[in-house]
């Protein structure tokens, strides 16, 4: 059974600073994972996707990717209180031809 | 990135009446379709799967003939909860597949159902 395994938190960050999320997946298939930002009563947001071994970086966000260690993570630089939400690490198997699989989400409160 | 509309966004209905969804998306053509469900606290969970013209694949533990998916076109798809009870009681939300890259999972607004 696929699974995903994310820290609920909440993680409290102080504004400015790096906050860093991780998540671990359990299926060694999964080709491709999403990052999430959920508000209260609200839909996600794609942030970012990666798929390959790595870092990648989009403005103050970057996303690191590490198949072996079936371990992926968010860092979010200079954190403003607006990023204050639940962050959803998700993942796919089929490169976009199946459902995602998510995390149950880390909530992140950035401290002004 | 792609538009997507639900409607309605917010429904409140009385045990054991039926409920559509419907999920728009507006500026491309979607040929398959997720439903995710997701209860308080709790992460999304994928419920099904349709492509444009056949019928849905459930997940493990989804009721298919609780949850009518109807997929009749390539810009809208539907939801129907039938005879709904209040452990029904949760936000749908659609995510339309765009195209063939794997940077396309986007989701609609979602539906918060309550069930009385």
């Amino acid at each position: 059974q696929k699974e995903v395994e994310q820290n609920s938190g909440p993680l409290s960050v102080p504004e400015g600073a790096i906050a860093s999320l991780n998540c671990t997946y359990s299926d060694r298939g999964s080709q491709s994972f999403f990052w999430y930002r959920q508000y209260s009563g609200k839909s996600p947001e794609l942030i970012m996707f990666i798929y390959s071994n790595g870092d990648k970086e989009d403005g103050r966000f970057t996303a690191q990717l590490n198949k072996a260690s079936q371990y992926v993570s968010l860092l979010i630089r200079d954190s403003q209180p607006s990023d204050s939400a639940t962050y959803l690490c998700a993942v796919n198997t089929g490169g976009g031809a199946d459902g995602l699989t998510f995390g149950k989400g880390t909530h992140l409160i950035i401290q002004p | 990135g792609a538009v997507v509309s639900q409607h309605p966004s917010w429904v409140i209905c009385k045990s054991g009446t039926s409920v559509k969804i419907e999920c728009r998306s507006l500026d491309f053509q979607a040929t398959t379709m997720f439903w995710y469900r997701q209860f308080p606290k709790q992460s999304l969970m994928l419920m099904a799967t349709s492509n444009e013209g056949s019928k849905a694949t459930y997940e493990q533990g989804v009721e298919k003939d609780k949850f009518l998916i109807n997929h009749a076109s390539l810009t809208l798809s539907t939801l129907t909860v039938t005879s709904a009870h209040p452990e029904d009681s949760s936000f749908y939300i659609c995510s339309p597949k765009v195209g063939g890259g794997i940077d396309t999972q986007y989701f609609g607004p979602g539906t918060r159902l309550t069930v009385l």
